[in-house]
């Protein structure tokens, strides 16, 4: 079955720092990718997502892009703030369903 | 207009006992799917309902069970709970059957505590 593995956290980070939140998956066909975010006290959104190979999906400043061949889907953004501070999760498709990773936990200290 | 709305939002039982979650989702939305989420885990997919017929079950024992009602809302029963059902359980609704070609919105979840 499908699995998606990403780096364990806490990732604790200085406000402006560079971030990057490593993602691989293991998928039978070529699965849509996504990155959903979980803030403190909230649902989870969708963060950005890609379809296809190579595809780069952005939002916020944040950014992902699609790896075929290193099945990867590494989340990075250039400068951290505070209010970023959540909980992320590499999410691939199945048939009828998401499958998530673990979720990595983002603290960013000012 | 509203999201994905949830009840209750904290339950807590007794292990042995029945609960029921309830979950709307978006207006206009005709597909739910159930998830839980054990806390440092990410979800688990439980089931997806799409025009009041179970489209798909994740690897759940039977206790678990679900129903989609004509306005498209729906209901998680779990039955004879255990320790081990504790998590925060998350709804989320879509526009047509499935996460391949649409996005999934996410309820703020139910916490379920079981003693």
């Amino acid at each position: 079955g499908n699995s998606v593995t990403q780096m364990e956290g806490p990732v604790t980070l200085s406000e402006e720092a560079f971030l990057t939140i490593n993602c691989t998956y293991t998928a039978t066909g070529y699965p849509s990718l996504f990155w959903y975010v979980q803030y403190p006290g909230e649902g989870l959104q969708l963060l950005l997502k890609a379809t296809k190979a190579d595809d780069k999906g952005s939002n916020k400043g944040f950014e992902a892009t699609y790896r075929k061949e290193t099945t990867s889907f590494h989340l990075e953004k250039g400068s951290v703030q505070v209010s970023d501070s959540a909980v992320y999760f590499c999410v691939g498709t199945g048939r009828r369903a998401l499958t998530f990773g673990s979720g990595t936990r983002l603290q960013v200290q000012p | 207009d509203a999201g994905v709305t949830q009840s209750p939002t904290h339950l807590i039982k007794t292990r042995g006992q029945h609960v029921t979650l309830r979950c709307s989702p978006i207006s206009g939305h005709k597909s739910v799917s159930w998830y839980q989420q054990v806390l440092g885990q990410g979800p688990q997919f439980i089931f997806q309902y799409y025009e009041k017929e179970e489209r798909g079950r994740g690897n759940f024992p039977d206790r678990f069970s679900a129903r989609q009602f004509p306005n498209y809302s729906s209901e998680l029963n779990v039955n004879a709970l255990l320790l081990g059902d504790s998590a925060l359980y998350l709804c989320a609704s879509s526009l047509n059957g499935g996460p391949v070609t649409d996005t999934q919105y996410f309820g703020p979840g139910t916490r379920l505590t079981v003693l």
